[in-house]
């Protein structure tokens, strides 16, 4: 089944503790992000991936991380939490290389609390 | 900057009623417009995507317009059911993809 996963689903952390977060695709698309969705802020982008070894900042990178080694699976960590990063995270996919041609698939979404 | 707003917020409808969600966006110069539906604490679901070339685009009960002109596109929901209760979000890509902040659909059995 062509499916984006993402794990944890659910993780409570503390202040500054090293998280990493997973996301993997088996659909072969080049382009991967990551967004963090906000009461009232809607979804906003974190960084994008639009190849192996390419990755770049969205809108709100500031406290994150990410690396993009092999194609299918596009990490995002974040070194020293914070509680203004807990959120609902969504890792996404896209076939085409500019990744804003195609329909965007969604993983099922990781709900971070930062105490 | 591209922005993205989408008119209602939120809608209660009973059953069987048509639903009409507007999505209006500042610069025209886009590739497509994706319509998305989400579920409460769920990931996002594509619904329809527009090419800029075309002015609509039809998946069974699903019907989204637009206009780049005027910035605008509408996805009509015919005959609504309970089901259909999400929260439907429209995304324009330029640089990158700007998400609407969504409307709420509530359907009323």
């Amino acid at each position: 089944e062509a499916q984006v996963t993402q794990n944890p689903r659910y993780l409570i952390t503390v202040t500054g503790k090293k998280l990493t977060v997973t996301c993997s695709q088996n659909m072969n698309h080049e382009y991967m992000s990551w967004y963090r969705q906000d009461p009232g802020l809607g979804l906003r982008q974190i960084y994008y991936s639009m190849n192996v070894e390419v990755t770049d900042k969205g809108d709100v990178p500031e406290g994150y991380k990410v690396s993009r080694k092999e194609k299918r699976n596009f990490p995002l960590i974040l070194e020293s939490p914070s509680p203004n990063q807990t959120s609902l995270y969504f890792c996404a996919s896209s076939p085409m290389r500019r990744g804003l041609d195609e329909t965007q698939y969604f993983g099922p979404g990781t709900r971070l609390l930062v105490l | 900057k591209q922005e993205v707003t989408q008119i209602p917020a939120a809608l209660s409808v009973p059953e069987g009623e048509n639903l009409v969600l507007n999505c209006s966006f500042t610069d025209s110069a886009i590739y497509n417009l994706q319509w998305f539906r989400q579920d409460p604490g769920k990931g996002l679901t594509s619904l329809l995507l527009i090419q800029s070339s075309q002015r609509e685009q039809t998946s069974g009960r699903l019907n989204a317009s637009l206009d780049k002109s005027s910035g605008r596109s509408t996805l009509y929901i015919a005959a609504s059911q309970p089901g259909d209760s999400a929260t439907y979000l429209c995304a324009v890509p330029l640089e990158k993809l700007s998400f609407g902040a969504g409307t709420t659909v509530t359907v009323r059995a």
